[in-house]
């Protein structure tokens, strides 16, 4: 069964503060990963997409890595600011019928100054 | 930029009413989306259309219905709501052609059912 698992659930950091989100699934056969974004009351906007060649992509302080032989990503937030301060979501696509997407449970990130 | 709009950011309704909760999208996207997100579980696929008139079930399609008579317009329907229909829901659409495309979402449709 595809499964994409999130850690930590929730994590609170000090403003400035560097912090790393993990994701690991279990999709087969791969296709891509992406990482969102959810402020809270909004949707999920994309951060970051991965695929099975990329190891690492930047997006301003977002950075995704992704190792495909250990099936694991991590998102890293550098000098986290208050607007960091959301939900964070793994999403998987695998070539399978239908391409169907597995989410992630997400991690909620709470910035204090 | 994407733009998709769902019709109410908040609704309350009680047990046994029908609801109705429409999506547009500005994009001539072919591929729309209806989740349902609650706390511990995220998101989860309630229907997907792929063209107008078709539709899917997703994993938890019980309980609602979809219409898609025009292709910017998703609409998700719970013919009876019930209590446990309170949650999030969110809609999102995605051009076709690519695997694991990015999926544009709403502001989200928050409904409580008493």
């Amino acid at each position: 069964k595809n499964q994409v698992e999130q850690s930590p659930q929730s994590l609170i950091i000090l403003e400035g503060k560097n912090c790393t989100l993990q994701c690991n699934y279990t999709v087969s056969p791969f296709s891509n990963l992406r990482w969102y974004k959810q402020d809270t009351g909004r949707g999920p906007v994309s951060l970051t997409i991965m695929t099975f060649s990329e190891n690492t992509k930047s997006n301003g302080r977002y950075t995704a890595t992704l190792d495909a032989d250990t099936k694991q990503s991590s998102l890293h937030i550098t000098a986290s600011q208050l607007s960091d301060s959301a939900s964070y979501i793994c999403v998987v696509s695998g070539w399978a019928a239908g391409n169907k997407l597995t989410f992630g449970g997400g991690t909620r990130v709470l910035v204090k100054p | 930029d994407v733009k998709v709009t769902q019709s109410s950011r908040y609704l309350v309704k009680r047990t046994g009413e029908k609801v109705f909760l429409e999506c547009v999208q500005d994009m001539d996207h072919e591929n729309m989306f209806w989740y349902r997100q609650d706390p511990g579980l995220g998101l989860r696929l309630i229907y997907f259309s792929y063209d107008v008139k078709m539709k899917e079930k997703g994993d938890i399609p019980e309980g609602y219905s979809v219409s898609r008579e025009k292709k910017e317009r998703f609409s998700l329907i719970l013919e009876s709501a019930s209590t446990n229909q309170t949650s999030m829901y969110l809609c999102a659409c995605r051009t076709s052609g690519t695997v694991g495309g990015e999926l544009f979402f709403g502001e989200g449709s928050r409904l409580t059912v008493l």
